[in-house]
């Protein structure tokens, strides 16, 4: 089973605050995740990729694995209101060229 | 920079029509692949392709067909539109390496049939 749950929102919180997005899934399997930031209207832009548990940080966004839980996260520092768009975990089993598979998107809102 | 081009940003077209959706990548991409996001459905994989002349079906291929002949260029056929079949379709390429899994998208093509 390939499914990924990801609460959809909006979720809106003030200027400068720390924003957390998660997403769960079922397919032990899964070993590579994403994920990309679509604004209204645009394709989706990766913007943190991991492999297996742990984390990773780059700049103001922070991605956590806990394949443990079948659980993951990213975290934005400092939140600005140009980060509001809507946010997509993605992940893969990997070794092969098969498609992702997506949670339906958190619609984040960064209030000025 | 990835750079993936969809041929139209917006398009109307007639229940049973034949419709062509093309798409670009610039970065030499061994793997292409066609989504189609709806709203409360998200992104699902329609059709993926590894190579040159291949292809591989993905969750929800029925009313679609594929076209590789080149290896940016990726095509995506609707024999015969239906209403069913509004929606965005986005494209999306990925290297063949260690990070194939880093797929990149094009800014993707509204398709409202009527």
């Amino acid at each position: 089973q390939k499914e990924v749950e990801q609460d959809p929102g909006p979720l809106s919180v003030p200027e400068g605050a720390i924003v957390s997005l998660n997403c769960t899934y079922s397919n032990s399997a899964f070993q590579y995740f994403m994920w990309y930031r679509q604004y209204s209207r645009k394709g989706p832009e990766l913007l943190m990729y991991t492999y297996s548990s742990g984390n990773k940080e780059d700049g103001r966004f922070t991605a956590q694995v806990d394949k443990s839980s079948k659980y993951i996260s990213l975290f934005i520092r400092d939140s600005q209101p140009s980060d509001s768009a809507t946010y997509l975990c993605a992940m893969s089993e990997g070794g092969g060229a098969d498609g992702l598979t997506f949670g339906k998107g958190t619609h984040l809102i960064i209030q000025p | 920079d990835v750079k993936v081009t969809q041929s139209s940003r917006y398009l109307v077209k007639r229940t049973g029509e034949k419709v062509f959706l093309e798409c670009v990548q610039d970065m030499d991409h061994e793997n292409m692949f066609w989504y189609r996001q709806d709203p409360g459905l998200g992104l699902r994989l329609i059709y993926f392709s590894y190579d040159v002349k291949m292809k591989e079906k993905g969750d929800i291929p029925e009313g679609y067909s594929v076209s590789r002949e080149k290896k940016e260029r990726f095509s995506l056929i609707l024999e015969s539109a239906s209403t069913n079949q509004t929606s965005m379709y986005l494209c999306a390429s990925s290297p063949m390496t260690m990070y194939q899994e880093t797929q990149y998208f094009g800014p993707g093509t509204r398709l409202l049939v009527l």
